[in-house]
């Protein structure tokens, strides 16, 4: 079976300031990752996905991830925070070809401060 | 083009009830799918739906039924509501070919929030 972690519940950082929310997974075979942000009182909204192909995926609202297959990671990160990215952010991992049940992570509390 | 709609946005039960939580998408999306949200636990799915007429079990399925008359509704139902099952409920849906698991949960409703005292 797959997990993720994401290492850190929150992550304070300054308007401006570049980002990087960090995420692990586990799986023995191919597998699909994703990240979702989540506004206050608000459904979870899709950032990005990795399927196949170029291991740097860019998204919506300025924000990229990198997969490395050998440190088994999918990083999130951008360049430089607007107050509006406040919001919870999941990564989530799919194994591809098989079930179509997914694994979110706990979610990582992004604060951005003027 | 409303997207995902979930109907309640709140509701409290008592233990032992019964409810429906209505969820509707108006972008002829096969697939459809249920989760529930609680602190610190990130998403579980509950079931899901690959096409009408097609349902099966996600994570944590029990105490919960669904179905899948039309490819634009998918209930969740609650056949005697617990404690634990309080929490915020999610639909989700995307376009999916069957038998493809490219395409993730693309597509969110604003939740539903249930308390059960």
């Amino acid at each position: 079976a797959q997990s993720v972690t994401q290492l850190d519940s929150q992550v304070p950082v300054f308007e401006e300031a570049p980002v990087e929310l960090r995420c692990n997974y586990s799986s023995s075979v191919s597998v699909y990752l994703f990240w979702y942000v989540q506004y206050p009182n608000q459904g979870l909204q899709l950032l990005l996905k990795y399927l196949s192909g170029s291991t740097l995926v860019k998204g919506i609202n300025g924000f990229e991830a990198e997969f490395n297959k050998s440190q088994t990671s999918f990083h999130l990160r951008k360049p430089s925070v607007h107050i509006s990215d406040t919001a919870e952010y999941f990564c989530a991992v799919r194994i591809s070809g098989g079930s179509y049940i997914p694994t979110f992570g706990r979610g990582t509390s992004l604060i951005v401060h003027p | 083009n409303a997207g995902v709609t979930q109907t309640p946005k709140f509701q409290v039960l008592k233990t032992g009830q019964s409810m429906t939580l209505q969820c509707a998408q108006d972008m002829n999306h096969e697939y459809m799918s249920w989760y529930r949200q609680d602190p610190g636990m990130g998403l579980r799915l509950i079931h899901y739906s690959v096409g009408a007429g097609i349902t099966d079990q996600g994570e944590v399925p029990n105490g919960y039924n669904v179905s899948r008359s039309t490819t634009e509704d998918f209930p969740l139902r609650l056949l005697s509501a617990a404690p634990s099952q309080t929490s915020v409920y999610f639909c989700a849906s995307s376009y999916s070919r069957r038998g493809s698991t490219l395409f993730p949960e693309a597509f969110f409703g604003q939740g539903t929030r249930l308390t059960v005292v």
